[in-house]
């Protein structure tokens, strides 16, 4: 079964709109919970995650997410968006798999800003 | 910048050649992870060693092993390779042992191209 899923290949929005991407997650227990960007060229940078407590999580750039436990849910969101906020998106959580926690990505979302 | 480095950026070879792929993780971090990234395949988790120990394995193929060193850089080696082996490869390291809560830091990859 699928750990992570990212039903979006592609979220288009105008800058200074709203915007969201989504992901749904499939793991027992417990979730932990990561949102990684992408930007052309380069790695994988840390947004923010969910661990436990509150369920909306503020993160780097101005990033939010909201965990939604009964949805099993964990979006990532903006209220504002920025051209340079264009890039491509992973949702990840952990996962308890062959004996060791693993960290299972999403097949992450392309968000493009337009001016 | 993250503070995971690796080389080289680029590596052109033929198939059934032999390549190494460098990691240094980021000052004070023992966990190294590896990750394939391609189109079809999305971001893969590959192997994960801490402290010098491997810790845990991922979808990683018979012909690539990995080892980290006792002063933490990491080598990745893939060898017989086809040309299915082409993608970016990354590495990520991380304070803890388990890919647990702690975020992973990703260096910015090696981008292999089998011929």
């Amino acid at each position: 079964a699928q750990s992570v899923a990212q039903p979006e290949d592609q979220v288009n929005v105008a800058e200074g709109n709203p915007l969201t991407v989504k992901c749904t997650y499939s793991v027992s227990g417990n979730p932990y919970l990561f949102w990684y960007v992408q930007y052309p060229n380069r790695g994988l940078q840390f947004l923010l995650k969910y661990i436990t407590g509150d369920n909306l999580v503020k993160g780097s750039y101005g990033f939010e997410a909201e965990f939604n436990k009964s949805q099993t849910s964990f979006h990532l969101k903006k209220p504002s968006a920025l051209v340079s906020d264009s890039a491509l998106y992973f949702c990840a959580v952990r996962r308890w798999m062959d004996s060791s926690y693993k960290l299972i990505f999403g097949s992450g979302t392309r968000l493009l800003v337009r001016p | 910048d993250s503070g995971v480095t690796q080389t080289p950026k680029h590596l052109i070879t033929a198939t059934g050649q032999r390549v190494t792929l460098r990691c240094s993780p980021r000052s004070g971090d023992l966990s190294v992870y590896w990750y394939q990234q391609s189109l079809d395949q999305g971001l893969q988790f590959l192997i994960q060693y801490y402290n010098g120990e491997e810790r845990a394995k991922g979808n990683i193929l018979e012909r690539f092993s990995a080892q980290q060193f006792p002063d933490l850089h990491s080598e990745l080696n893939l060898s017989s390779l086809e040309l299915g082996d082409s993608a970016l490869y990354f590495c990520a390291s991380s304070v803890s042992a388990g890919a647990s809560y702690n975020e992973q830091f990703f260096g910015p990859g090696t981008r292999l191209t089998v011929l």
